[in-house]
């Protein structure tokens, strides 16, 4: 597609489940990232991607985060054993390079019970 | 560390008049980028214009206008004749030059309601 494509678009879960939400950039661009928007913490930055690589991964809130990404690609963030504060927007944004302007998708918007 | 601050949080106008939304950041660094990017209800963010550090020219694209100053750690940006379909959140941000990491720091967002 021509955009940065997220799913699912929507994720509602029990508190304590795993949840994994996937990010598939635009094509050929190599620098990935993901933030987090909520309410009260605003727009938060989580993780950065160059290739399948994570030089960044300042913004992971704890270790019951993670990322990765295969092939170059799509992108993976998962949260384990998720909590209520987890819930927010999380969005995904790449670019061709790190110096280029980011795209953004639509996000997941993650409601935790 | 970086901060950008958006002092207003809401804005309303009437259709066709002109709004300025103010953006103040904070860095250390000499070589950064500034940018801002429109979230419609529908929650995209769209990229709006991007400015680095060296170069304090001002920038007009139709409707849109953006005034940087270094001076006073400013990037505002006005909407001349304000138009329903401005209506959105708009964000603030700050990247480095540091690497090709260039992570956003954003502020709190403003949102922007344009009444018919």
């Amino acid at each position: 597609g021509a955009g940065v494509s997220q799913s699912p678009s929507n994720k509602v879960t029990e508190k304590g489940k795993d949840v994994e939400l996937r990010c598939d950039p635009i094509s050929g661009h190599t620098a990935l990232y993901w933030y987090r928007q909520s309410l009260g913490q605003g727009l938060e930055f989580l993780i950065y991607f160059q290739g399948n690589s994570a030089p960044d991964k300042s913004g992971l809130p704890s270790d019951r985060f993670s990322a990765e990404r295969t092939g170059g690609s799509v992108s993976t963030l998962t949260i384990q054993r998720t909590q209520q504060e987890d819930s927010a927007v999380y969005l995904c944004a790449s670019s061709s390079t790190g110096y280029q302007p980011q795209h953004f998708g639509d996000g997941t918007r993650l409601s935790i019970l | 560390a970086q901060k950008v601050t958006q002092a207003q949080t809401e804005i309303s106008v009437v259709e066709k008049e002109d709004v300025t939304l103010d953006c103040v950041y904070e860095t250390r660094d000499t070589t950064y980028y500034l940018f801002w990017y429109k979230q419609p209800p529908s929650g995209e963010l769209v990229f709006l214009i991007r400015r680095n550090s060296f170069d304090e020219q001002n920038e007009i694209s139709g409707r849109y206008s953006w005034n940087f100053q270094k001076s006073t750690s400013s990037f505002n940006f006005t909407i001349t004749a304000s138009q329903v379909v401005d209506s959105a959140v708009y964000f603030c941000a700050l990247s480095l030059f540091t690497g090709a990491n260039s992570k956003l720091t954003f502020g709190k967002g403003i949102t922007l309601s344009v009444r018919p």
